[in-house]
């Protein structure tokens, strides 16, 4: 596809299960980022990939939240336990490694947790 | 600790009409700074961007201003039209990362 794609777009899930949230990047972009975003808020960082690497995971709330990108293209996000404070829209962008290229969003996969 | 601040909240214009959006932010290592545009069920999309070594960035009827000294920046969009109306966000990223630092967002509505 041309974009960045994200499924589910909707996801809902009851307290305590595990959910897993996946992103299909633009082709040949070695960057990859998750975002989540709460109602009203602007995109908070999650982590960041370089390549098949989490290069950075600072934005990860707690243990709960894992990511893998195993072959540098497809990364998937994986909560474990979740909980009602988890519901949010998670977002996924992928950008070319250099300075300042642009980063492309997907159009998020809605999660709420009842 | 909210690194980039933006404002107002959310904002009505008439069409025709200017509609400016402010952001400033805290941290100097910052040296890139974009404005996204999302749409309800969209993901956010870019807008138009600026570096700090330049004051001011024109694409269209969107236009950034850069205070480096004042450490703010502003979105003026002209000639306003309905189908802005969508929440604006700045942002700023820096380091080898590159991750963005998003403000809070601002609701346009542009009436016809």
């Amino acid at each position: 596809g041309a974009g960045v794609s994200q499924t589910p777009s909707n996801k809902v899930t009851e307290k305590g299960k595990y959910v897993e949230l996946r992103c299909d990047p633009i082709s040949g972009h070695t960057a990859l980022y998750w975002y989540r975003q709460s109602l009203g808020q602007g995109p908070e960082f999650l982590i960041y990939f370089q390549g098949t690497g989490a290069a950075d995971d600072s934005g990860l709330p707690n243990d709960r939240f894992f990511a893998v990108r195993p072959e540098g293209s497809v990364s998937t996000l994986k909560i474990q336990r979740t909980e009602r404070g988890d519901s949010a829209v998670y977002l996924c962008a992928s950008r070319f490694t250099g300075p300042n290229t642009e980063a492309f969003f997907g159009q998020g996969t809605r999660l709420t947790v009842v | 600790q909210q690194q980039v601040k933006q404002s107002p909240q959310s904002l009505i214009v008439q069409k025709g009409g200017i509609s400016i959006i402010n952001c400033a932010y805290e941290n100097t290592a910052f040296d890139y700074f974009p404005w996204y545009q999302q749409f309800p069920g969209k993901g956010p999309a870019l807008l138009i961007a600026i570096r700090p070594d330049v004051s001011e960035k024109k694409e269209g009827r969107f236009t950034i201003s850069f205070n480096k000294s004042a450490k703010q920046f502003s979105l003026h969009i002209m000639d306003s039209q309905p189908g802005d109306s969508a929440t604006y966000f700045c942002a700023a990223s820096g380091g080898s990362n590159y991750k963005l630092t998003f403000g809070k967002g601002t609701l346009l509505t542009v009436n016809p």
